[in-house]
């Protein structure tokens, strides 16, 4: 059964970090590209970044692109996101699916206030 | 403002048939499938169709998708009270390089 648990969400302050992580289970994981995608609250649904199966190619949405990034371990099964310079409209759940989004986790809420 | 186009409400009552359509253009839908996501408020989504028509091993066969030019549709027929969620459209753009959804539409069964 495919798995992806993601973990690493919390409170945290404008300007500051956080790293989210997704732990993958039930596949081949090194076979498979990846995305996180994020939901506001309220809010529709939001592509945030894919990367390629052995991570040669990295993509970005404009609102993440230079202070976001993404990386995978794939000994680990793992992917993360390193998140930099918070800012209160990255308040979200955030989701790690497989690529193309088939299965999704059950989302990490990072919550970006003073 | 999403760059696909779905309404932002859709109702029925129990048994009828409804359609959900989504816009989009020639570097997304245009070019590249679409799949449809199921929300209920407080989950994770979950894929209902994907490259434009197929249903994963579960879903039932009520839920049928299309696509034609740079439009796409899901059906719903014999609607349900526990079809009430949230439905988002999605594909691939190659113009942005990134997955673009459309705004979802929340269904009511009436």
């Amino acid at each position: 059964e495919v798995q992806l648990v993601e973990s690493g969400g919390g409170l945290v302050r404008p300007g500051r970090s956080l790293r989210l992580s997704c732990a993958a289970s039930g596949f081949t994981f090194s076979s498979f590209s990846m995305n996180w995608v994020r939901q506001a609250p309220g809010k529709g649904l939001e592509w945030v970044s894919l990367i390629t199966s052995s991570g040669s190619l990295i993509y970005y949405s404009h609102s993440v692109r230079g202070r976001f990034t993404i990386s995978r371990d794939n000994a680990k099964n793992s992917l993360y996101l390193e998140m930099n310079n918070l800012r209160a409209e990255d308040t979200a759940v955030y989701y790690c699916t497989r690529e193309p989004p088939d299965y999704w986790g059950q989302g990490t809420l990072v919550t970006v206030s003073s | 403002q999403s760059v696909l186009t779905q309404p932002p409400s859709a109702s029925g009552t129990p048994g009828q048939r409804v359609t959900i359509s989504c816009s989009g253009s020639s570097s997304n839908i245009g070019s590249n499938s679409v799949n449809w996501y199921q929300q209920v408020p407080g989950t994770a989504p979950k894929v209902l169709i994907y490259s434009n028509n197929h249903r994963p091993s579960g879903v039932f066969d009520r839920f049928s998708g299309s696509k034609s030019g740079t439009s796409a549709s899901l059906a719903i027929s014999g609607l349900q009270s526990g079809d009430e969620a949230d439905y988002y459209c999605a594909a691939w753009d190659d113009s942005l390089n990134a997955w673009v959804f459309g705004g979802g539409t929340q269904l009511t069964v009436l």
